[in-house]
């Protein structure tokens, strides 16, 4: 069975500062994905990265990183210099072909930026 | 533009009264999924759909039904709503039917069984 842990339930940081947001998963196969999904106030749900099993690259996007680490079974978020529109509920995803059809998803993480 | 709908936004009904839940899809998905939201449990899978015609359980099917029709349709049905189905529902689609493809999600259906 697959399961996602993001241990933060809720984490408040002001305007600037960097966070991180982890992610621990566990599963047996070799070969999956892990997403990870931001939801803001409005409500929507809206897909920021993908990341496979067998690309332990980093990724830095503008102000956003993930550090994916295979030894540790985490795929972590941080944040640089945080800004209030990034206050949200972030969620991490795990999917693997064995069990193709279902992912699993933590329970997610709410991040609130103070100004 | 690409975008999965969801319809209503928001439904207050009674207990026992049957609904539906529209959603749809204009990205030629293979694969629809309904998920429940709910405080502290994340997001749970309700059911899946990989094709037309072919329909699996999620993690919490229980009270729900589906039907895929046609490829960019996935209804969620609830027959006889109770209380305890008072939650935010997302549909969501994605391009393959596999694992490896991200998720788009529609924006949302929060339901009130009274």
């Amino acid at each position: 069975a697959q399961k996602v842990t993001q241990a933060q339930t809720e984490i408040s940081v002001v305007e600037k500062e960097d966070v991180t947001l982890d992610c621990v998963y566990e599963t047996r196969d070799t070969t999956y994905y892990l997403f990870w999904y931001k939801q803001p106030p409005s409500g929507e749900l809206v897909f920021l990265i993908r990341r496979n099993s067998f690309d332990e690259q980093n990724e830095i996007s503008g102000r956003y990183s993930w550090n994916f680490q295979k030894s540790t079974s985490s795929f972590n978020f941080t944040i640089t210099a945080s800004q209030v529109v990034d206050s949200a509920v972030y969620f991490c995803a795990l999917s693997v072909p064995t069990n193709a059809g279902k992912s699993t998803f933590g329970d997610g993480t709410t991040l609130t930026v103070k100004p | 533009e690409a975008q999965v709908t969801q319809n209503p936004r928001y439904l207050i009904t009674v207990t026992g009264k049957k609904l539906t839940v529209t959603c749809s899809q204009n990205m030629n998905h293979e694969y629809m999924s309904w998920y429940r939201q709910d405080p502290g449990l994340g997001l749970r899978q309700i059911y899946y759909s990989m094709n037309v015609e072919v329909t699996d359980k999620g993690d919490v099917p229980e009270g729900y039904k589906v039907s895929r029709k046609e490829k960019r349709n996935f209804p969620l049905i609830l027959e006889s709503p109770s209380p305890n189905q008072t939650s935010l529902y997302f549909c969501a689609s994605s391009l393959s039917t596999g694992y490896n493809s991200p998720l788009h999600f529609g924006n949302g259906t929060r339901l009130t069984v009274t």
